[in-house]
């Protein structure tokens, strides 16, 4: 079955460390999403990719880092400038620009601060 | 910019009662609407999707349509069940300003009780 898998499910992140969140999805999307999701609140954009080799920032990328060096893969580094970094977060996918078209969201993984 | 506003939660109900959950949007484009729901501890599912003023999405007994008039795409269900427990998001995406991206509310926590 197509869809994204997240890796790990839970992350736990010790002060001054880098870690890197894996996304990968088979459904042959062009475009990938990463979200930050704090308790009751709604979902934020950190960064998203339209086409492989290429990212822009999204509402809250200061202290993340991404990569898309492969169509199906676009990992997510929380790195030690984040200085909340507890949260739950989603990478999702969409077929391209169109609009209309609903991404489609893996599994979560959940980071704490040891 | 884009926003969607969702009534304020949580919502609790019975089994078999129905369910309401107000949802309004602020575009300057011609968005796409949707409604994603969230079981605990794992990524969103689109819910139902309405790309033009006037469409009507549904899925697994849930509708909402799309009035451009009152800039409103409110999710009602007739009968809920207890598996219906979840948080629901709406979203748009607005080719015009934001290409693929996602605008989501605060998200209503949904609780129906035997």
């Amino acid at each position: 079955d197509g869809g994204i898998t997240q890796s790990p499910k839970y992350l736990f992140r010790k002060e001054g460390q880098n870690v890197t969140l894996s996304c990968e999805q088979n459904l042959n999307h062009d475009a990938m999403y990463w979200y930050r999701q704090d308790p009751g609140q709604g979902l934020r954009l950190i960064y998203y990719s339209q086409i492989v080799n290429d990212f822009q920032k999204g509402d809250i990328a200061e202290g993340y880092s991404v990569s898309r060096e492969k169509k199906e893969s676009f990992p997510l580094t929380v790195t030690s400038a984040q200085k909340n970094p507890t949260a739950f977060y989603l990478c999702a996918s969409s077929p391209g620009q169109q609009s209309n078209q609903p991404q489609h969201f893996g599994d979560g993984t959940r980071l704490s601060i040891l | 910019g884009n926003s969607v506003t969702q009534m304020e939660g949580p919502v609790t109900l019975s089994e078999e009662a129905f369910l309401t959950i107000n949802c309004t949007y602020t575009a300057t484009g011609y968005p796409s609407l949707f409604w994603y729901v969230q079981y605990p501890g794992e990524g969103l599912q689109l819910l139902l999707k309405a790309t033009k003023a006037d469409d009507k999405g549904s899925n697994k007994g849930f509708e909402a349509t799309y009035r451009k008039e009152t800039t409103s795409f409110h999710l009602e269900k007739g009968s809920v069940q207890v598996s219906d427990s979840a948080v629901y998001f709406c979203a748009l995406s607005d080719r015009e300003t934001s290409g693929s991206r996602l605008t989501f509310g605060e998200g209503t926590q949904l609780t129906v009780n035997p």
